[in-house]
């Protein structure tokens, strides 16, 4: 299995301001994802990160709002630009082990309020 | 266009009781289907993983099953714990490899002492 682990855990932001998570894996993995998971709602798919090229993004998500890099295959960041209230939400990273029948897992997630 | 839906959205049940929580999905053209555990607050754990290929997993007191032609998946739980209470969410993989995980909106399950 694969460690995921986030920074920051949590934060309380002011409207217009961005914020970048950081998400280290513990190992090498094929792919990676960013996730939103609203309060009360499952997950949504942001986007797939891709090493070294621009990442994939789902409908509804665009780069500018949510540029996305991924520099090497342990390591990605997720950045929440000109953040407003609706952008309160839970963002997961999770990555997907080559070694485990391609087992997803998730980090522990970043807790936004934007304020 | 995938779709997965968790039925019941919630349930609460004695310590003890043996459950089931049921999942459906649309497209039967799946790669793989996942069980996930979250607690308040907190990331997914990864309870079990079933192949495209496979009938059922198990893990301790889990037990998942896979029928692929009737789009279902089952995760049955035996001898209930209140340690157990938390939002069990599955989720379906699209055909291939490099396919995404889509979701359901989970059942939150309460496991009374």
């Amino acid at each position: 299995s694969a460690v995921i682990s986030q920074k920051p855990s949590r934060d309380i932001c002011q409207r217009g301001t961005s914020l970048t998570i950081q998400c280290q894996v513990d190992s090498q993995v094929t792919m990676m994802f960013w996730y939103r998971q609203q309060p009360g709602q499952s997950l949504t798919l942001i986007a797939t990160a891709n090493q070294g090229s621009e990442a994939t993004y789902e409908s509804g998500f665009v780069i500018d709002k949510f540029p996305i890099s991924r520099p090497n295959l342990t390591f990605s960041t997720l950045t929440v630009s000109n953040m407003s209230p609706e952008d309160s939400s839970i963002y997961l990273c999770s990555g997907r082990h080559p070694s485990s029948y391609n087992e997803q897992f998730f980090g522990p997630g970043t807790r936004l309020t934007v304020l | 266009k995938q779709e997965v839906t968790q039925i019941p959205a919630a349930l609460s049940v004695p310590e003890g009781e043996n459950l089931v929580l049921n999942c459906s999905f649309t497209d039967s053209a799946i790669y793989n289907l996942q069980w996930f555990r979250q607690d308040p607050g907190k990331g997914l754990t990864s309870l079990l993983l079933i192949q495209s290929s496979q009938r059922e997993q198990t893990s301790g007191r889990l037990n998942a099953s896979l029928d692929k032609s009737s789009g279902r998946s089952t995760l049955y739980i035996a001898a209930s714990q209140p340690g157990d209470s938390a939002t069990y969410l599955c989720a379906a993989r699209g055909s291939s490899n490099t396919g995404k995980l889509i979701f359901g909106q989970g059942t939150t399950l309460q496991v009374k002492p």
